[in-house]
């Protein structure tokens, strides 16, 4: 299995509070991404990167923020969370040809 | 922007019988497609992927699909199904750009009936 280790695997928090979740690679890959995962949408892109600092928007991105500042590791952030946040979040590494995902963190705001 | 479709949320099919799920791309440029698979609070696995090379392209565990450029279709196929190969499966096609990012389909359900 790629190196992909995803922290925490749960969480439940509170509407409005912060959250981060954490993403570590050991494969040194260039690019990472964070999707979400719901039922009847698949996994839709939140943001990704493809370089330490280098990030951009995917298709969902209202709520949430990232960050990049070494290799192996991509956070994810909910500034203050909402109940539509709730949602199971896989990351991904790849470095062109084939994406290799994380064990996902399922995350319950209440 | 590029969409994936996956007819059929779920599809159900007798244990030794032939697996097919179906998906479409929007797509004027052949891109990377890919399928993978999800077993219960797992992530995904790749089964297969096609990068412009064979159009016949063979997976893990049995699976197959064929990128068909006319009828922007990549399906996946399996002759006869094992109880085992029960779990969601995802059509993906990856951004024509330097990106690399997945766009995935809604997903199938496959039920494998003893």
């Amino acid at each position: 299995d790629a190196g992909i280790t995803q922290s925490p695997r749960h969480k439940v928090t509170e509407t409005g509070t912060p959250v981060t979740l954490r993403c570590h690679q050991t494969e040194n890959h260039r690019y990472m991404y964070w999707y979400r995962q719901d039922p009847g949408h698949g996994l839709r892109l939140i943001h990704y990167s493809y370089g330490v600092k280098d990030t951009d928007k995917g298709e969902v991105s209202d709520g949430y923020s990232v960050s990049r500042s070494k290799t192996e590791d991509f956070l994810l952030t909910l500034e203050s969370a909402t109940s539509s946040q709730t949602s199971v979040y896989f990351c991904a590494i790849s470095e062109g040809s084939e994406a290799f995902f994380g064990q996902g963190t399922r995350l319950t705001v209440v | 922007a590029q969409s994936v479709t996956q007819l059929g949320s779920h599809v159900s099919v007798s244990e030794g019988a032939l697996v097919l799920l179906r998906c479409n791309y929007s797509s004027s440029v052949p891109p990377y497609l890919f399928w993978y698979v999800q077993y219960p609070n797992q992530g995904l696995q790749l089964l297969l992927k096609y990068t412009s090379a064979a159009t016949l392209v063979k997976g893990i565990n049995g699976f197959e699909a064929e990128f068909k450029k006319s009828e922007t279709s990549f399906h996946l196929t399996k002759p006869s199904a094992h109880m085992s190969d029960a779990a969601e499966y995802f059509c993906a096609v990856s951004e024509v750009d330097s990106s690399y990012k997945l766009i995935f389909g809604s997903g199938t359900r496959l039920l494998v009936r003893p």
